[in-house]
């Protein structure tokens, strides 16, 4: 969806860099969303955040940190990255006034860490 | 882990046929949301069914919910190559709006 933009797409980095996932949004909605993506082990869920004061840890929130910096943007960082690391990341939106809590996703950053 | 679980993990039709995916999940919830991923891509949702629903219908697509037994089906009617993708069910983890994923099914649609 072109109204959630990821960058980079691509990343590829060696074990203990930092690293930083950059998410921004045109759709106006106050939640957004971090999650991962393994082959055969679907979405899970990093971090989420309700509105530019509330950041919610997921279900697997160790080795990462985020940032909303305000309400279109919401960056992921990676502090000292490792290898278990290397997966698809996938930032998404939704608007807590919709009844229908559809989840909008970027095109996903690909990260390799090496 | 409240993930849900989608069975089977890859389906193989012909164009033409129907395809039905099922979705089991833990705990209870508010609604139930199926999602479509083309390979590599971001997810695009499909249908959203409430707990106190138990069919719902958007175009070619059917989805059910039987909450006693705390799981859901999606078919997929008059399958088209360009159905080709992966399906993932979503639940809501007891209302909270934080949304659980499971492992999905591949779908794949033979011309």
């Amino acid at each position: 969806d072109a109204d959630v933009t990821q960058t980079p797409r691509n990343r590829i980095t060696k074990t203990g860099k930092r690293i930083m996932l950059e998410c921004s949004q045109t759709k106006g909605h106050d939640r957004m969303y971090w999650y991962r993506q393994d082959p055969g082990l679907g979405l899970r869920l990093i971090y989420y955040s309700f509105d530019v004061k509330d950041i919610n840890k997921g279900e697997i929130s160790d080795g990462y940190s985020v940032s909303r910096q305000a309400q279109a943007k919401f960056s992921l960082s990676l502090e000292s990255a490792i290898p278990n690391q290397t997966a698809l990341y996938f930032c998404a939106t939704s608007d807590s006034t919709e009844k229908i809590n559809e989840q909008f996703f970027g095109p996903g950053t690909r990260l390799t860490v090496l | 882990s409240q993930q849900g679980e989608e069975d089977p993990q890859a389906l193989s039709i012909q164009e033409g046929e129907n395809a039905t995916m099922n979705c089991s999940y833990k705990t209870s919830i508010n609604n139930l949301q199926w999602y479509r991923q083309n390979s590599g891509r971001g997810l695009v949702h499909l249908i959203l069914i409430r707990s106190n629903e138990r069919e719902k219908h958007s175009g070619r697509l059917r989805v059910t919910l039987d909450t006693s037994k705390k799981s859901s089906s999606l078919l997929i009617t008059a399958s088209r190559a360009a159905d080709t993708a992966s399906y993932f069910c979503a639940t809501d983890a007891g209302g909270t709006y934080k949304y659980i994923f499971g492992t999905g099914t591949r779908l794949k649609v033979l011309a």
